[in-house]
């Protein structure tokens, strides 16, 4: 089945600093990928739609210049959040389908930010 | 525009006792609808979804959630739980079924399991 692999697991960084995010779809090109960022007891907010060689969709509310969206190939989709604040901290989540050839959407491990 | 509602945010329930979390929705148009579960700091794991055909489906460990369209509902069951469902459970829909169709969670349900 799909799957789909998001690296770091854990990262923590200094304020100021900018983090990066991997989503990649390991056994299937994925031309969409989705990121979520999810707060503590709370469910997954959808962030932004990222499309294969074009601009990623955001979702109203959702900074792009803070969260810079790349998917420059069919397999790797990539979250920067720049100039990470304490309020950045929040646990991330990507996520690819293979639509109706597939099991619907598969989930990344996701990724805990933690910004001190 | 879509949305989800999971009136219950948490459940709590003795171990082999029947369980129902609540999932309702609402959209404009034909809906495709999902339960996932989540572990603690662990990514979204599909339990069952709903595309088309049957309206009762059915996971592999005993879950199962009936697709009620006059009542715009997909409320998910399991007669006896155990300990290991445990978990974060999240209702999900989307409009479309291709691989750039959005999908919207609701809230979410803690279900906790008394032994």
């Amino acid at each position: 089945g799909a799957v789909v692999s998001q690296h770091p697991s854990r990262v923590i960084c200094k304020s100021g600093t900018s983090v990066k995010i991997e989503c990649r779809s390991l056994d299937f090109q994925a031309t969409t990928m989705f990121w979520y960022r999810q707060f503590p007891k709370q469910s997954l907010m959808l962030m932004a739609t990222s499309n294969e060689g074009s601009k990623a969709t955001y979702e109203q509310g959702v900074e792009k210049d803070k969260f810079l969206i790349n998917h420059a190939s069919l397999t790797l989709s990539t979250l920067t959040v720049t100039s990470a604040h304490p309020e950045d901290s929040s646990f991330y989540i990507c996520s690819a389908s293979l639509g109706s050839q597939g099991d619907g959407y598969t989930f990344g491990s996701g990724t805990r930010l933690t910004v001190v | 525009a879509q949305s989800v509602t999971q009136l219950d945010s948490q459940v709590p329930v003795f171990e082999e006792a029947p369980v129902e979390l609540r999932c309702n929705y609402s959209s404009s148009v034909s809906v495709y609808l999902f339960w996932y579960v989540q572990y603690p700091n662990q990514g979204l794991q599909l339990l069952l979804k709903y595309l088309s055909g049957s309206t009762l489906v059915k996971s592999i460990n005993g879950f199962e959630a009936e697709f009620n369209k006059s009542q715009t509902s997909f409320h998910l069951r399991k007669p006896s739980v155990h300990i290991s469902d445990t978990a974060e459970y999240f209702c999900a829909v989307s409009e479309g079924y291709s691989s750039a169709s959005k999908i919207i969670f609701g809230s979410g349900t803690r279900l906790s399991i008394r032994p």
